[in-house]
């Protein structure tokens, strides 16, 4: 088992490019999560999905799009890049259902640079 | 919006120290408390899920402790290693809707304490 799967691990974007960020779980788990982590902030939640077929805004939803492709795929979009969205990129996914307690598995990271 | 607070941001041990860092959060909705570590160029890992006040885990020369009436947590390490060098994060889940009987609340993150061991 994979695990939690990213790509790319690394890009570089000039203001106003567009790009997508792909992430599979092979865990067979119903939620998968998008967060971004930033130098003293933690890691904030961009947007999520309960479930196939459904998707909600985190604390940080503004500039990007999700799409939850099936049970196994979640991608994040970058319709227009900006600086401001320089960070790195966790997508994860937790062990969900009664006492489990949302015990997040984790990718690798994709380190993105806006130019 | 959870405030979720960690102290120090940041730590220098020598080897051999015993160090101890905290996890400030909301008292009231309390469901769980998770500690994850998280080494450079890797993915976060989890240490322990925390759900109970007065819980105490371990893990080797790690430990944990949780008062959920007051909204701490402790995170020890006893005997630090460099390996131990990491930034360490803590992450607190409120009660959340159920939705067909599985819960989905979502966990806000601290902003971590980076632990650095010098030989």
């Amino acid at each position: 088992n994979a695990g939690v799967t990213q790509t790319p691990k690394f890009q570089v974007l000039k203001t106003g490019q567009s790009m997508t960020l792909q992430c599979a779980q092979d865990m067979n788990h119903n939620s998968m999560y998008w967060y971004r982590q930033d130098p003293g902030m933690g890691l904030r939640l961009i947007y999520y999905s309960a479930s196939e077929g459904t998707t909600d805004k985190g604390e940080v939803p503004n500039g990007y799009n999700v799409s939850r492709l099936n049970k196994r795929e979640f991608s994040l979009r970058l319709e227009s890049a900006a600086p401001s969205q320089t960070s790195v990129y966790f997508c994860a996914s937790p062990k969900s259902g009664r006492g489990l307690y949302n015990e997040q598995f984790f990718g690798p990271g994709t380190r993105l640079t806006v130019l | 919006i959870l405030n979720v607070e960690q102290s120090p941001q940041s730590l220098h041990v020598q080897e051999g120290d015993s160090t101890n860092f905290t996890c400030s959060f909301p008292s009231s909705n309390f469901y769980a408390l998770h500690w994850y570590r998280w080494e450079t160029a890797k993915s976060p890992e989890a240490l322990f899920v925390m759900t109970l006040n007065g819980d105490e885990k371990k893990k080797g020369r790690i430990s944990a402790t949780l008062n959920t009436k007051e909204g701490y947590s402790y995170l020890y390490i006893k005997g630090s290693q460099p390996e131990d060098s990491a930034t360490y994060l803590c992450a607190f889940r409120n009660r959340a809707p159920y939705a067909g009987g599985t819960s989905y609340g979502k966990l806000t993150f601290g902003q971590g304490t980076i632990l650095t061991v010098h030989p």
